[in-house]
């Protein structure tokens, strides 16, 4: 079955630090990959996506690129904000034929950015 | 455009009981979804709906566990009896049926707690 793994936080930097969050993934077919953020007291929110491989995702400076060969959707970004506190959840999706399947996440990653 | 409702937000309830969940979601969207969500856990799928029809709900624990979604357009998560281990959020989602790389769209949950 599907499978997402990311690395375990909570990860705590300082503003303006960089960012990479680690996340690899299992899937049976050629899956789209996704970042969702959850801030708090609130829902989950689309943050980036890509579809095949070698696509990069980007938005609000966060960046993941799909690496087929590693498996892999790793979320970057070159100077953090107070405000991107959150937590950070990669997913895949899986295109059966008759609908995207249900999204698979994984655990989540809480992001504490300090002042 | 509204996004995905959800109600009740909170819920406290004793082990034994009934509850349930409601959600509607966004306008045109034919695809709904229900997860659960442990404190500190990725969301779970629990069930997804194609219109009115039920297309996966291998996860669901159909012993108390019950969905419907009887016109295509809102849907209720019934749990009865509850147990203590169902205390978690329940989140609703929705997206247009559509091919590779397709968003989900998630309320803000319900947070349901068993004592």
């Amino acid at each position: 079955g599907n499978s997402v793994t990311q690395m375990e936080g909570p990860v705590t930097l300082s503003e303006e630090a960089f960012l990479t969050i680690n996340c690899t993934y299992t899937a049976t077919g050629y899956p789209s990959l996704f970042w969702y953020v959850q801030y708090p007291g609130e829902g989950l929110q689309l943050l980036l996506k890509a579809t095949k491989a070698d696509d990069k995702g980007s938005n609000k400076g966060f960046e993941a690129t799909y690496r087929k060969e590693t498996t892999s959707f790793h979320l970057e970004k070159g100077s953090v904000q107070v405000s991107d506190s959150a937590v950070y959840f990669c997913a895949l999706n899986e295109y059966s034929g008759g609908g995207a399947d249900g999204l698979t996440f994984g655990k989540g990653t809480h992001l504490i950015i300090q002042p | 455009e509204a996004g995905v409702v959800q109600s009740p937000r909170y819920k406290i309830i004793e082990k034994k009981q009934p509850v349930a969940f409601w959600c509607n979601p966004i306008s045109g969207h034919n695809t709904l979804y229900w997860y659960r969500q442990n404190l500190g856990q990725g969301p779970e799928l629990l069930i997804r709906y194609e219109n009115e029809e039920a297309v996966d709900d291998s996860q669901l624990p159909k012993d108390r566990f019950s969905a419907e979604r009887l016109k295509g357009v809102d849907s209720t998560l019934k749990i009865q009896p509850a147990e203590l281990g169902d205390s978690a959020v329940y989140l609703c989602a929705s997206s247009f049926r559509t091919g590779v790389g397709g968003e989900l769209f998630f309320g803000e949950g319900s947070r349901l707690t068993v004592l």
